[in-house]
């Protein structure tokens, strides 16, 4: 199938902690992994993505890992700050060549 | 460049009209998508083309049609609406392949009564 799982729903944390967002996923075939930032009332727009035939991806204070044995890839964002609070979705192309996300992360960050 | 825009932003309809989402993109993208986004249900994908003259299912696509008539255009089209498809509809487009970034339109917010 194309789902993508992800998790958690909601997520909490305190400025300058980190926060993890984890999506697994079952069509083997899927080889590209982006996350997207949507703010309250805004479009969804592109963060950062990897690559399968790479295993992790670093851009200021957002990484990506993934992991395609397992079948699964996370966000972190470290040195978390109120602007970070948002809805974040991970997604991924399948084998049909559409582009499936998964439910969202509501972030929130506590000053 | 506009980049990805949607007509109409808002619409009210009642139950049984039918209606015409536009989507254009300026930026000559072969890929483009149509999602609907509920509370808590993230974006599903509703109908997609992967070109001029193509479309193809997704995972929620009962009650849309779509067509793809020119490469710049994407329509949606509700036949009989129902107060089920009252959601935020956003439009997307990226560039052909299976790896590139996905450009959003700003959403046009349905309500069905």
């Amino acid at each position: 199938g194309e789902n993508v799982e992800q998790h958690p729903s909601t997520l909490s944390v305190q400025e300058g902690d980190s926060a993890v967002i984890k999506c697994t996923y079952s069509d083997s075939a899927s080889n590209y992994f982006p996350w997207y930032k949507q703010e309250l009332g805004k479009r969804p727009q592109l963060i950062i993505d990897i690559r399968s035939n790479v295993g992790e991806k670093k851009d200021q204070r957002i990484a990506v890992t993934l992991n395609k044995t397992a079948k699964h890839f996370s966000l972190h964002i470290t040195e978390t700050q109120p602007e970070d609070s948002a809805v974040y979705f991970c997604a991924h192309s399948g084998s049909a060549r559409q582009l499936t996300f998964g439910s969202g992360t509501q972030l929130t960050v506590l000053p | 460049n506009a980049g990805v825009t949607q007509t109409p932003k808002f619409r009210v309809l009642k139950t049984g009209q039918s209606m015409t989402l536009l989507c254009a993109q300026d930026m000559n993208h072969e890929y483009m998508y149509w999602y609907r986004q509920d509370p808590g249900m993230g974006l599903r994908l509703i109908h997609y083309s992967v070109g001029e003259g193509t479309t193809a299912k997704g995972e929620v696509p009962d009650g849309y049609n779509v067509s793809r008539l020119k490469k710049q255009n994407f329509l949606l089209g509700l036949e009989s609406a129902a107060p089920s498809q009252t959601s935020v509809y956003f439009c997307a487009s990226s560039w052909a392949g299976r790896d590139t970034e996905a450009f959003f339109g700003q959403g046009t917010r349905l309500t069905v009564v």
